[in-house]
């Protein structure tokens, strides 16, 4: 079983929808979480960290813990063309070590 | 310079060359991480310092050898690799080696092994 897994994709959303990116996890000691975008031959920026159940939101993306379900999504709203990039999730595991997964494609098409 | 820097940006190598990958961090932080990215997988931790101390080997093979000299420099050096080594070198860095202290990538290092 893959530590962090994510849908590869691509996910094809219109301009202005609302794109949800999935992410479930196999430690249930994970205390951390983190969103990071991949633009095409660029290096991961992260977008979002978040540590508690529920969700933290900042600007157009909303990220989603629940840890009885493993299980931390990513919301963007009023998506925009230049939001088309792999979308990748990590996840803190056997201690301090970040495991990511394979990332999701999201693609936007205005 | 700010962030995290790296050099070479692409590199392309012979299976019996020796060369080296440059990172450097200019955001005063402790810890700092090499990370192999090959096409459709996921990113792979290699390496770990913290505090300029090596506290993390990943299985790595032997022909690929890290050097941390400061907080802020880190190399990766390399000799006889093997063309599945062919993959992007992402160095990074955080505060710490801790859960919740977020890692910053450098822009990576494209390398190609002939």
């Amino acid at each position: 079983q893959k530590e962090v897994e994510q849908n590869s994709g691509p996910l094809s959303v219109p301009e202005g929808a609302i794109a949800s990116l999935n992410c479930t996890y196999s430690d249930r000691g994970s205390q951390s979480f983190f969103w990071y975008r991949q633009y095409s031959g660029k290096s991961p920026e992260l977008i979002m960290f978040i540590y508690s159940n529920g969700d933290k939101e900042d600007g157009r993306f909303t990220a989603q813990l629940n840890k009885a379900s493993q299980y931390v999504s990513l919301l963007i709203r009023d998506s925009q063309p230049s939001d088309s990039a792999t979308y990748l999730c990590a996840v803190n595991s056997n201690g301090n070590k970040l495991v990511f997964g394979a990332g999701t494609i999201l693609r936007v098409k205005s | 310079e700010t962030g995290v820097t790296q050099t070479p940006r692409h590199l392309v190598m012979g299976m019996t060359n020796k060369k080296s990958l440059k990172c450097e961090q200019h955001l005063g932080h402790n810890a700092m991480y090499w990370y192999k990215q090959s096409a459709k997988k996921p990113l792979e931790l290699m390496f770990v310092y913290n505090f300029k101390e090596q506290t993390e080997n990943n299985s790595v093979p032997s022909r690929f050898s890290p050097e941390c000299p400061n907080s802020s420099h880190l190399f990766l050096h390399l000799h006889t690799l093997q063309p599945e080594d062919s993959a992007l070198y992402l160095c990074a860095s955080s505060q710490e080696w801790l859960d919740t202290d977020t890692q910053y990538f450098g822009p990576g290092t494209r390398l190609t092994v002939l």
